[in-house]
């Protein structure tokens, strides 16, 4: 079954400092691996996703995620976090059925 | 104009009652999706529905029952309602033909049982 991790609960980070969410993947067969934000109170917002090609994927509001074959991972990257992007992340992976199966997520907090 | 609606945003209700969630998306997409959301912000498919058609449908109650009138419109029944279910309700939808397609979500639906 193909599954997602996100093995910290929570990133804090300096505003203007670079920020990094891990997550790591287990699938069978080529990897569909996508990245969503959520805002309180929100829904889930699409940030970017990795399909087949370029390792660096650019997203929303400079957003950016590194495809790892070789460590399973797709880490989300950001190089200078803002205030405004702290919320909920959230790797994703989509299976057989069409479904994304989600991570656990990550609470991103960015101080001034 | 939203994409992926739902309605009602909030819903507080007493054990045992039933109540629906409605959900209506305008992308012309032809599968659509109910995950719900606990309290510790996991999130976990509960059913997807091709062009009105069930085709994925995980461990959940049968006291939760999705309804597809058309590809548009997705709506879940909750029957017997249980403290447990409290939650927050996401619809969302996508291409099935497009498995590398991302999937776009409504708010979200707050049900707490009392």
């Amino acid at each position: 079954a193909q599954s997602v991790a996100q093995p910290e609960d929570q990133v804090n980070v300096a505003e203007g400092n670079p920020l990094t969410v891990k997550c790591t993947y287990s699938v069978s067969g080529n990897p569909y691996l996508f990245w969503y934000v959520q805002y309180p109170n929100r829904g889930l917002q699409f940030l970017l996703k990795y399909i087949t090609g370029d390792n660096l994927v650019k997203g929303s509001y400079g957003f950016e995620a590194e495809f790892n074959k070789s460590q399973t991972s797709f880490h989300l990257k950001k190089p200078s976090a803002l205030v405004s992007d702290s919320a909920l992340y959230f790797c994703a992976v989509r299976d057989s059925g069409t479904a994304l199966i989600f991570g656990k997520g990550t609470t991103l907090s960015v101080s001034s | 104009d939203t994409a992926v609606s739902q309605t009602p945003k909030y819903l507080v209700t007493q054990m045992g009652n039933d109540k629906s969630i409605k959900c209506e998306q305008n992308l012309g997409h032809d599968t659509m999706y109910w995950y719900k959301q606990d309290s510790k912000k996991f999130l976990k498919i509960m059913f997807s529905y091709n062009n009105k058609e069930l085709i994925i449908n995980e461990t959940v109650p049968n006291r939760f029952s999705p309804k597809s009138p058309d590809k548009a419109h997705l709506n879940l029944h909750i029957n017997s309602l249980e403290l447990g279910d409290s939650a927050v309700y996401f619809c969302a939808s996508g291409r099935q033909q497009t498995s590398t397609g991302e999937l776009f979500f409504g708010e979200g639906s707050r049900l707490t049982v009392l």
